[in-house]
């Protein structure tokens, strides 16, 4: 079994829409959870990240973290053409997620 | 502010071969990382460097990869010799700091794309 565990996708969503993103994980000592962003050609970049449980808004960003379960959830409020991207999960820094590819349709 | 800037973006190269990627860090960021970027995978860490000193190579394969950073700020990564498995995007990010129980934001470059025949 994977530590991080991501639905790989491809989701395709029309414009407007409101998305989630999740990762499951295995290690109950993860403290940090991180979301990235990785456009086409390009290496990733820090979203959000949540230390413990609770949620996190930044914006059209909501970041939720349920360590009961070992379940973290990405949302984008009004999503548009430009959050086309595969997001990354990541725990503690250095385990990552496979990446979800999201297509955003005009 | 530059970013973290990698060459070459793109190397083909037959198994076998040897290969070096170079990266040049955010200025001031102490901490440099190289990780393997393996067509639909998250990135794995290989090595991470705390100024030119290691902090981390357990997932790097040292019979055939290897990496320094002289004077702590340029870094290099060969990979001698080349596996077809080793196909991948090497990517490097640095970051201010690295102390444990933090968390410092990692700054990725664009990333090198190997691709070995």
């Amino acid at each position: 079994q994977k530590e991080v565990e991501q639905d790989p996708g491809p989701l395709s969503v029309p414009e407007g829409a409101i998305v989630s993103l999740n990762c499951t994980y295995s290690n109950s000592a993860f403290q940090y959870f991180m979301w990235y962003r990785q456009y086409s050609r390009k290496g990733p970049e820090l979203l959000m990240y949540t230390y413990s449980s609770g949620n996190k808004e930044d914006g059209r960003f909501t970041a939720q973290v349920d360590k009961s379960s070992k379940y973290i959830s990405l949302f984008i409020r009004d999503s548009q053409p430009s959050d086309s991207a595969t997001y990354l999960c990541a725990m503690d820094q250095f385990y990552f997620g496979t990446g979800t590819s999201l297509t955003v349709i005009p | 502010e530059a970013g973290v800037a990698q060459s070459p973006r793109y190397k083909i190269i037959e198994k076998r071969q040897s290969v070096a990627f170079w990266c040049n860090p955010i200025s001031g960021h102490a901490t440099l990382y190289w990780y393997q970027q393996i067509l639909g995978q998250g990135p794995k860490l290989l090595i991470q460097f705390q100024n030119n000193g290691v902090v981390d190579d357990s997932q790097l394969p040292k019979d055939r990869f290897s990496a320094e950073r002289l004077k702590g700020v340029d870094s290099t990564l060969k990979i001698q010799p080349a596996k077809l498995e080793d196909s991948a995007v090497y990517l490097c990010a640095s970051s201010l700091g690295s102390l444990a129980g933090a968390v410092y934001e990692q700054y990725f470059g664009p990333g090198t794309r190997l691709t070995v025949t």
